[in-house]
């Protein structure tokens, strides 16, 4: 599928660097979600996006910095990372036709601290 | 509060054999609930959904999961598996009562069909 596009594929990063994720979806959805998807644990929502606006931040730390410009696109702004950090970040959206509308994801940024 | 549960972390079967992935829920209201598959180095697809109405849903691949109320279950079943159903499946359930785009997903399973 390739309804949620997500750059780059794969992320090398130092801890003092400061680096974007970026998600953009071609599906005409309205929100917009970040997940980190890390091993041997849960996937763990960490920020919504429904129309532009964030209506859910899931106590997430502020070296991470999510933008959402406009419907489509979403990024994930880097900073000061940690190696706990290291996982697979993962975009998803989803239409407003009502909550039983299932999300689309796009296939990730697998993103590595030294 | 909602909450999702894959009580098993690896399924193995067969190929050919029937293959069952078990979920069970929590939540207040009538739930929503999912089923999604990730193959290896890949986002998550949307396999199919339990809104309301018929108990027994059908989704993408021959997959189906069958809604028990009383049971709290969501189990995804598929009546011949193939060795290409290999990947991890998660459920996850949302509480239309809670009004929230959140969706509650499970710890994964590891599906392994062998040949």
């Amino acid at each position: 599928e390739t309804g949620v596009t997500q750059t780059p594929r794969h992320l090398v990063m130092g801890m003092t660097n400061k680096k974007s994720l970026k998600c953009e979806q071609h599906l005409g959805h309205n929100a917009m979600y970040w997940y980190k998807q890390s091993a041997k644990k849960p996937l763990e929502l960490m920020f919504v996006y429904n129309f532009k606006e964030q209506t859910e931040n899931n106590s997430v730390p502020s070296r991470f910095s999510p933008e959402c410009p406009n419907s489509s696109h979403l990024f994930l702004h880097l900073h000061t990372l940690q190696p706990e950090d290291s996982a697979l970040y993962l975009c998803a959206s989803s239409g407003t036709g009502g909550v039983d509308q299932p999300q689309h994801f796009g296939d990730g940024t697998r993103l590595s601290i030294l | 509060a909602q909450s999702v549960a894959q009580p098993e972390d690896q399924v193995n079967v067969a190929e050919g054999n029937p293959l069952t992935v078990k979920c069970t829920y929590s939540v207040s209201g009538n739930p929503y609930l999912f089923w999604y598959v990730q193959y290896p180095n890949r986002g998550l697809q949307f396999l199919l959904k339990y809104i309301t109405g018929d108990n027994l849903v059908k989704g993408s691949y021959g997959f189906e999961a069958e809604f028990n109320k009383s049971q709290t279950s969501f189990h995804l079943k598929k009546p011949s598996a193939l060795v290409s159903d290999s990947a991890l499946y998660f459920c996850a359930v949302r509480d239309p009562q809670e009004n929230t785009d959140k969706l509650i997903f499970g710890t994964g399973t590891r599906l392994q069909v062998f040949p």
